[in-house]
């Protein structure tokens, strides 16, 4: 079985300052995992994925993530907030035990404030 | 360019009505996903088809239907037996190696009174 958990369904920082969205997850065999941004009334687009070549991934507008084994953990960074960034963000988990099938968590809401 | 359309972004039906959400894709993906997301409760996986007709049920299958014909369309039907019909609906396909990301249609926002 596989699991993510989003701690912090909103998140509040000032422009320029950093973001920090936190996600574990579980799972029973080596997991894929990847964040998603969704902007209000659009679907979600990939921002960054781990797949095993390299612990510490970058994405997209600046963000990051680096995945920890020994803490079942796939944080999401940026070093400076821009109010562009004000959007809900997504950790998902795939495993190949589940035919592929992404789980999600319940999302984290950035606002940037100016 | 390549991607998922989903039609259409608004849709209003009256109770105990059938409706179809369209999902067309030209990005050559095996793998089709319908979700369903509601505030707060992240995106619940409805029904996946990894190859042309062939489907399976996901997490919440009650009260929806699909279908695979063709290889670029995934339609979802909301039947009248869904008891609480009213979300937002979006579209998903995938390469077929289990590290492809999903791809995301902008969704079908479905409004039942």
């Amino acid at each position: 079985a596989q699991s993510v958990t989003q701690l912090g369904s909103h998140v509040s920082v000032s422009e320029g300052a950093l973001v920090l969205l936190r996600c574990n997850y579980s799972s029973s065999v080596p997991p894929y995992l990847f964040w998603y941004v969704q902007y209000p009334n659009q679907g979600l687009q990939l921002l960054l994925k781990y797949t095993s070549a390299a612990t510490l991934v970058k994405g997209i507008n600046g963000f990051e993530a680096e995945f920890k084994k020994s803490e079942t953990s796939f944080h999401l960074t940026k070093p400076s907030a821009h109010m562009s960034d004000a959007a809900e963000y997504f950790c998902a988990v795939t495993a190949n035990t589940n035919a592929g099938k992404s789980t999600f968590g319940d999302g984290t809401t950035l606002t940037v404030k100016p | 360019d390549g991607g998922i359309t989903q039609s259409p972004k608004y849709l209003f039906r009256k109770e105990g009505q059938n409706v179809t959400l369209s999902c067309e894709q030209n990005l050559n993906h095996d793998a089709m996903y319908w979700y369903r997301q509601d505030p707060g409760q992240g995106l619940r996986l409805i029904y996946y088809s990894q190859i042309v007709n062939d489907f399976q049920k996901g997490d919440i299958a009650e009260g929806y239907s699909v279908s695979r014909e063709k290889k670029e369309s995934f339609p979802l039907t909301v039947t009248s037996a869904q008891k609480n019909p009213t979300a937002f609906y979006l579209c998903a396909s995938s390469g077929f190696s289990y590290n492809s990301p999903l791809h995301f249609g902008n969704g079908t926002r479905l409004t039942v009174t």
